[in-house]
């Protein structure tokens, strides 16, 4: 069975410093994992996704992650955070059948202090 | 421009009611799923649906129903039977196989 597990339910930064909201995963097969931002009373947006291809990912609005296998981790980072990056966090792994299930953490809530 | 659409965005409801919450995506996605989000349980899978005309239930299934009569929709019934229908419930569609969803903007539902 698939799960994942966001260390911290609340974190906090200042504007300009770094950001790192951490997710571990439990799968029983190789994981196709993402990371999805949400606005207050707004659904989710992508932010990015790992599908065993490159383990260091890109995404939208200066955010990246890094798959490590050994640690069973896809932390999500920014260099320097903005006031805009106030948001909820998800990280999800998908299941493990074919069917497209996503299975979420319990998200992390991001303030950016000024 | 293409996307999911939730309809109401607020619904309201009085105990021993059902209501519809709507989707509709014009992404052409074979996928559909429900989920519902509670403050600090990040989100539930209701429902979910592969194909037209068949779906599965998810983890939390009890108390609401589903149908897929076409690609393009897959309204949920919340029924009276749901005993805490208080939430926020989202619908997403995706590919078929292990990709990534595509969620709607949501529909907040408040039991009064």
């Amino acid at each position: 069975a698939q799960s994942v597990t966001q260390l911290g339910s609340h974190v906090s930064v200042s504007e300009g410093a770094l950001v790192l909201l951490r997710c571990n995963y439990s799968s029983s097969v190789p994981p196709y994992l993402f990371w999805y931002v949400q606005y207050p009373n707004q659904g989710l947006q992508l932010l990015l996704k790992y599908t065993s291809a490159a383990t260091l990912v890109k995404g939208i609005n200066g955010f990246e992650a890094e798959f490590k296998k050994s640690e069973t981790s896809f932390h999500l980072t920014k260099p320097s955070a903005h006031m805009s990056d106030a948001a909820e966090y998800f990280c999800a792994v998908s299941g493990s059948s074919n069917t497209g299930k996503l299975i979420f953490g319990q998200g992390t809530t991001l303030q950016v202090k000024p | 421009d293409g996307g999911i659409t939730q309809s109401p965005k607020y619904l309201f409801r009085k105990e021993g009611q059902n209501v519809t919450l709507s989707c509709e995506q014009n992404l052409n996605h074979d996928a559909m799923y429900w989920y519902r989000q509670d403050p600090g349980q990040g989100l539930r899978l209701i429902y979910y649906s592969q194909i037209v005309n068949d779906f599965q239930k998810g983890d939390i299934a009890e108390g609401y129903s589903v149908s897929r009569e076409k690609k393009e929709s897959f309204p949920l019934t919340v029924t009276s039977a749901q005993k805490n229908p208080t939430a926020f419930y989202l619908c997403a569609s995706s590919y078929s196989g292990r990709t990534e969803a595509f969620f709607g903007q949501g529909t907040r539902l408040t039991v009064v």
